[in-house]
């Protein structure tokens, strides 16, 4: 069945350095995937996404990387700041409709 | 413009109660997807409705169900409710339904107690 997963919990990172979160996947047939960033007291909310057709898209601050041959998503985030301690998921919406599928979730600490 | 709104916030119910969460999206939007989030099983997904109708479901028992008014607004009930349904429930809203074609808002959640 499809799955979403990651695989690193928590991601400490000193502030003004650069984030890599790692995500991968497992239904080839995934076409289209989201990153979200969810904070303390909050629903999860939409960063940036991709389509299969893409091998990288940027939006301001955030890079996506996906790698098909291997199944891989990556968030990249530049200069981190403290307002980007947060939990950020991958997601794919792989079926009809809205459905997503969500990864495990990987915790980021931005350390001052 | 306001976003996506759910209420209750907090809830605490006993074992066997059933409980109703209701979920206004944003202006405009018809489609409104259910999730259930825990620590343990991460964000799954419930349902979504999109123009009233049932447009997906996820892999949950039958005691959870949902609906959508013409208004847009949606509930979820849970009906004999167990301990594991302990979860924050989150609803997203999007202007349509279609893979990969709209982006999904969420709202702050429900946090659900079961003792």
């Amino acid at each position: 069945g499809e799955s979403v997963g990651l695989h690193l919990p928590t991601l400490s990172v000193q502030e003004g350095d650069n984030s890599i979160i790692n995500c991968a996947y497992s239904n080839s047939a995934s076409d289209y995937f989201i990153w979200y960033k969810q904070e303390s007291g909050k629903g999860p909310q939409f960063i940036i996404d991709i389509r299969s057709n893409m091998d990288k898209r940027q939006g301001q601050r955030v890079t996506v990387l996906l790698n098909k041959t291997v199944k891989h998503l990556s968030l990249q985030i530049a200069a981190t700041q403290p307002g980007d301690s947060a939990v950020y998921f991958c997601a794919e919406n792989g079926a009809a409709g809205n459905k997503l599928t969500f990864g495990g979730g990987t915790r980021v600490l931005v350390k001052p | 413009k306001a976003g996506v709104t759910q209420t209750p916030r907090y809830l605490i119910k006993t074992r066997g109660q059933q409980v109703t969460l209701s979920c206004s999206p944003i202006s405009g939007h018809r489609s409104v997807s259910w999730y259930q989030q825990t620590p343990g099983q991460g964000l799954q997904f419930l349902f979504e409705y999109f123009s009233e109708t049932q447009r997906n479901k996820g892999n949950f028992p039958g005691r959870f169900s949902g609906r959508q008014f013409s208004n847009s607004r949606s509930e979820m009930n849970v009906s004999t409710l167990e301990l594991g349904d302990s979860a924050l429930y989150l609803c997203a809203s999007s202007l349509g339904s279609g893979r990969g074609s709209y982006e999904q808002y969420f709202g702050p959640g429900t946090r659900l107690t079961v003792t």
